[in-house]
């Protein structure tokens, strides 16, 4: 059973356009919910975490909105740039285990 | 953000000889690490996650005999691949949590291997 599930698989955007990510969850002990960015070859790097008292989070272009309520998280990315074309994983957490999502493959285009 | 460092990024070897592969934590000290297998545009998939000085828990289906995790100090663990065919071939990423942000999981560069 998917414990995170997220949409959508794969995204195209213009370059300066929004890019936006949606994850879903039924667990409702996850307490810590991170965004990971990888590179082909390379391993996923943490891009920003919320924790589920916090309805938004924003770091430069990169904006987590959390809706408790709906257990549904998401990733913005504003003024999406050809550097954040990238495979994206949200993750959702309690205690030790870590549940990632299926990934979104994202292209951003000149 | 805290520093994972895993090595081999890549390795080839004939079928039938083991592989080790390294994953410290270099700033913090590691209380847990997980080890992941990921093929070609799918997701991680857990294949264990250790604990400094006592034995890894596998996942379903992972064989502890194949994939020899030890988890020898606070900033050490590594996965041997015994006995390794082509169907052990992948992308094998390690990851750690400890240090100031405790919830926080930091990952390594990943390791490709490739049994002939």
């Amino acid at each position: 059973q998917q414990q995170v599930k997220q949409s959508p698989q794969s995204l195209i955007v213009q370059k300066g356009g929004i890019s936006i990510i949606n994850c879903a969850y039924e667990n409702t002990a996850f307490d810590y919910f991170p965004w990971y960015q990888q590179f082909p070859g390379k391993g996923p790097a943490l891009l920003i975490a919320i924790r589920p008292d916090v309805s938004e989070k924003k770091e430069g272009r990169f904006t987590i909105s959390f809706n408790k309520s709906a257990k549904q998280f998401s990733l913005h990315i504003m003024d999406s740039q050809p550097g954040d074309s990238a495979t994206y994983f949200c993750a959702a957490s309690s205690g030790n285990q870590f549940y990632f999502g299926t990934g979104t493959s994202l292209t951003v285009i000149p | 953000g805290a520093v994972v460092s895993q090595h081999p990024s890549r390795v080839i070897c004939k079928s039938g000889t083991s592989v080790k592969i390294e994953c410290r934590s270099l700033d913090f000290q590691a209380t847990t690490m997980f080890w992941y297998r990921q093929f070609p545009k799918q997701s991680l998939m857990l294949m264990a996650t250790s604990n400094e000085g006592s034995k890894a828990t596998y996942e379903q289906g992972v064989e502890k005999d194949k994939f020899l995790i030890n988890h020898a100090s606070l900033t050490l663990s590594t996965l041997t691949v015994t006995s390794a065919h082509p169907e052990d071939s992948s992308f094998y990423i390690c990851s750690a949590r400890g240090g100031q942000g405790v919830e926080k999981l930091f990952f390594g560069s990943g390791t490709q291997l490739s049994v002939l």
